[in-house]
């Protein structure tokens, strides 16, 4: 069935470095990959995302990229903060019309170290 | 603060009660979802309502009902739970189910304990 690969599921960075978590998905005609942020007790948080017909997308302190050949896209954080401290998910948009849905990946637990 | 609003945020149940979580939100959007996260977990989806009407089922048991009297509230009924099922229960919104590009925006979730 329809998978979504996420890699590593914890990564612990020092405060100032860079962190980047990387996904594979399986339907070629996903379209659509969002990244969301989960803070402890809270619920999951839109913080990017990208669709098939670009390749790279940034936002401040945030990228992220897309190979539609390779079927894989990567979170990339840079000059890290205390605060960037949550569990990440990606996640891939599948499905035909009248049945689209999201699959995520399994998470990754990311430590900013001060 | 989030725009979708889930009551209450925690709930103890016993095996033969019936209770329900609520969803509420004002942002126009016309699918609403409810998913299921157990800790550690991401977010297993187990229903979406599109304009009102169910749209997809995920194969979640009998004992979850979920209903959508309107486009603004989404309801989940639960009946004759199991422990297994203790979880955090998030509803989610976007402006369509279709969109290439819909946001899904989550509630803060209720944490659900099945005793």
């Amino acid at each position: 069935g329809e998978n979504v690969e996420q890699h590593p599921s914890t990564l612990s960075v020092q405060e100032g470095d860079s962190a980047v978590i990387k996904c594979t998905y399986s339907d070629s005609a996903s379209n659509y990959f969002p990244w969301y942020k989960q803070e402890l007790g809270k619920g999951p948080q839109l913080i990017i995302d990208i669709r098939s017909n670009v390749g790279e997308k940034k936002d401040q302190r945030i990228a992220v990229t897309l190979n539609k050949t390779a079927k894989h896209f990567s979170l990339h954080i840079t000059e890290t903060q205390p605060e960037d401290s949550a569990v990440y998910f990606c996640a891939a948009r599948i499905g035909g019309w009248g049945a689209q849905k999201l699959v995520f990946g399994q998470g990754t637990r990311l430590t900013i170290n001060p | 603060d989030t725009e979708v609003t889930q009551t209450p945020k925690h709930l103890v149940m016993g095996m033969t009660n019936k209770k329900s979580l609520k969803c509420e939100q004002h942002m126009g959007h016309r699918a609403m979802y409810w998913y299921k996260q157990k800790a550690k977990k991401p977010p297993e989806l187990m229903f979406v309502y599109s304009y009102e009407k169910l749209s997809i089922n995920e194969s979640v048991p009998s004992r979850f009902s979920p209903e959508c009297p309107n486009s603004s509230l989404l309801n989940l009924h639960l009946h004759a739970l199991q422990p297994e099922d203790s979880a955090l229960y998030l509803c989610a919104s976007s402006q369509d189910q279709d969109r290439v590009v819909g946001e899904l925006f989550f509630g803060e979730g209720s944490r659900l304990t099945v005793l």
